[in-house]
């Protein structure tokens, strides 16, 4: 039940394209859902989250979808670019329990072809 | 703004041994966490310091120890080495223990067990 779930476990796109992820979950007490961005060599960077009172959210090319009815939530990159090129990760949280432990899915390698 | 550091940036150690990784959080913050990236799969979750005080553990044995000092800066100890332990060990701070807090990565430690 703390699993979360991520596919595909890779990703190519042609520059330009819309590159999208897909994660799922199975607590429903999860509130917190931040993707993270990964380059080889380099920590995960946080890219976007979003909370579960929304259903969209938008920074620039990067946009999650959330469903919570369904228990899903999606990361999609609009106008792929080769610097996009990295692994990414979903997460949850059980940001109002007190426990902050950041449930990570498996990654998604993105590689964007110029 | 100085992100987390973390040393060293590799290490090679043999089964048996033990070993110590550091971490500095971004400053200002409080929460200190670390996680467990093997090869090809997520991150792990390990241990979460806020205050100075263990406040939450992962599913990991207890070989596996930390603590946080009072500049919030912190260790991760690890006794008797396996070749499982092989992995990039990542910390984590955020501002604060508060709900909805980002966490902000390091660059990790690479640990190699011959």
């Amino acid at each position: 039940q703390q699993q979360v779930k991520q596919s595909p476990q890779s990703l190519i796109v042609q520059k330009g394209g819309i590159s999208i992820i897909n994660c799922a979950y199975e607590n429903t007490a999860f509130d917190y859902f931040p993707w993270y961005q990964q380059f080889p060599g380099k920590g995960p960077a946080l890219l976007i989250a979003i909370r579960p009172d929304v259903s969209e959210k938008k920074e620039g090319r990067f946009t999650i979808s959330f469903n919570k009815s369904a228990k899903q939530f999606s990361l999609h990159i609009m106008d792929s670019q080769p610097g996009d090129s990295a692994t990414y990760f979903c997460a949850a949280t059980l940001a109002g329990s007190g426990t902050y432990k950041y449930i990570f899915g498996t990654g998604t390698r993105l590689k964007v072809l110029a | 703004e100085a992100g987390v550091t973390q040393s060293p940036t590799h290490l090679i150690k043999t089964r048996g041994q033990q070993v110590t990784l550091r971490c500095s959080p971004i400053s200002g913050h409080t929460s200190v966490y670390w996680y467990q990236q093997a090869l090809g799969l997520g991150l792990q979750f390990l241990l979460w310091y806020d205050e100075g005080e263990e406040r939450n553990r992962g599913n990991f044995p207890p070989r596996f120890s930390g603590r946080q000092f009072p500049n919030y800066s912190s260790e991760l100890n690890v006794n008797a080495l396996e070749l499982e332990d092989s992995a990039l060990y990542l910390c984590a701070s955020s501002l604060d223990g508060g709900a909805w807090q980002p966490q902000h990565f390091g660059d990790g430690t690479r640990l190699s067990i011959l």
